[in-house]
């Protein structure tokens, strides 16, 4: 079955220092990978996507994710981080049947 | 603008009541689904579907019933037979294509007592 493992609970990144954030997949066929971000009591809000071609895929508000098939990884990056990035992230695989199998998610807490 | 609503925001509901979440999407979406949200657990799919008419249980299904007579409309009930119903329950829309992203509502936080 799919699963997506997302190894740090929190991360805690000085402002304008850089961020990367690890997710890992299983999944047996060509994955449709996904990164969301989630402000507390809202909804996920799409960052960006992969399902095939390069496998550096840019996204909204400055993040960009890089595919490794041989990693079965798909981490997500900024450059700077700014405090309103403090947010809880989410990566997910598309599993077919339209569904997405979602990890625990990383709290991420940007300090001054 | 498009989008989905989920009404209300907060509800609250006493042990042994079925107690009925509303979602409504404007995005000409097929697919609707619905997750349940728990602190440190991740999203987790109870249940979905991908045109009307007809719906799929998804991962945790048991204690939850739902019902998707209009494409615009996809309500979820939470049953007394759900044993730990308090929770942040998102739902979202999607074109129902495998690659296609889930488009996600604000949530209902429910509070059981």
């Amino acid at each position: 079955a799919q699963s997506v493992t997302q190894p740090d609970i929190h991360i805690t990144v000085s402002e304008g220092a850089s961020l990367e954030l690890r997710c890992n997949y299983s999944y047996g066929a060509t994955p449709y990978l996904f990164w969301y971000v989630q402000s507390p009591g809202q909804g996920l809000q799409l960052l960006l996507k992969y399902f095939s071609g390069d496998t550096l895929v840019q996204g909204i508000k400055g993040f960009e994710a890089e595919f490794k098939r041989s990693q079965s990884s798909f981490n997500l990056r900024k450059p700077s981080v700014h405090w309103s990035d403090a947010a809880e992230y989410f990566c997910a695989v598309g599993t077919g049947y339209s569904t997405l199998t979602f990890g625990k998610g990383t709290m991420l807490l940007v300090s001054p | 603008d498009g989008g989905i609503t989920q009404s209300p925001k907060y509800l609250f509901r006493k042990e042994g009541q079925n107690v009925t979440l509303s979602c409504e999407q404007n995005l000409n979406h097929d697919a609707m689904y619905w997750y349940r949200q728990d602190p440190g657990q991740g999203l987790r799919l109870i249940y979905y579907s991908q045109i009307v008419n007809d719906f799929q249980k998804g991962d945790i299904a048991e204690g939850y019933s739902v019902s998707r007579e209009k494409k615009e409309s996809f309500p979820l009930t939470v049953t007394s037979a759900q044993k730990n119903p308090t929770a942040f329950y998102l739902c979202a829309s999607s074109t129902g294509t495998d690659n296609s992203p889930l488009h996600f509502g604000n949530g209902t936080r429910l509070t059981v007592t």
